[in-house]
């Protein structure tokens, strides 16, 4: 059973770069998409971005050019950076893996990490 | 791409049974999920392609739908089922809006 961990800094100062990993075991990153999913303390769910195991990527345009998503397929390791954050970054963060072979159901998920932007 | 659930609270008494919908503003044929969030853990997948059960959830669980309405029905309220459900497609792209915005379902 493919198990997801996301790790990273717990707090981050305005204007800084957020960066966190996901660590996955027991499956490969290979022939898989990978989102990364964020949730505001109280809210619902936003879509950051997604990438394939072969280092596609695409992006939320509200987020586009301020977030990069990257894949370590030797590390089996997923990457986000968020660049010049604000309070409003504050959120849990999930890397989450789609459904076997193409961009459906989202089957596991971390148990998500939570950033707080503040100086 | 809106996806629209209603509605955004639910009280519903333990033993009963509780119907939650998404709607989607343009179809999505069958291929729809649904999850469960309860406090301070992740979504976990309940439903995909609209009414197959992932794995280990239990058969009170059940999903109905395609097209642009969906149902997600509940029966028998155990205690660990209140909690929030999303709904998501993944038939239109981009994926940016393919999460409604949850039903929090409550103990009356």
């Amino acid at each position: 059973q493919v198990q997801l961990q996301e790790s990273g800094p717990g707090l981050v100062k305005p204007s800084e770069t957020l960066s966190l990993t996901c660590t996955v075991s027991g499956g490969s990153i290979s022939s898989y998409y990978w989102s990364w999913i964020r949730q505001p303390p109280g809210k619902g769910l936003e879509w950051m971005g997604y990438i394939y195991g072969s280092g596609s990527a695409d992006y939320n345009p509200s987020l586009k050019s301020r977030v990069t998503i990257s894949v370590d397929t030797a590390k089996n390791l997923l990457s986000l950076n968020l660049r010049s954050v604000t309070a409003a970054d504050t959120a849990v963060y999930y890397c989450a893996r789609h459904s076997a072979g193409w961009f459906g159901e989202l089957t596991n998920w971390g148990q998500g990490t939570l950033v707080t932007v503040s100086s | 791409m809106v996806m629209t659930q209603s509605p955004a609270t639910l009280s519903v008494s333990p033993g009963e049974s509780a119907t939650l919908s998404c709607r989607a503003s343009q179809s999505v044929s069958s291929n729809l999920a649904w999850y469960q969030q309860k406090p301070g853990q992740a979504p976990r997948l309940l439903i995909y392609g609209a009414s197959t059960r992932a794995t280990g959830i239990p058969a009170r669980f059940s999903g109905s739908g395609s097209g642009t309405e969906f149902t997600l029905t509940i029966s028998s309220l155990q205690s660990e089922d209140f909690a929030v459900y999303y709904c998501h497609q993944y038939n239109n792209w981009p994926p940016w809006d393919s999460f409604g915005q949850g039903t929090k379902l409550e103990i009356k």
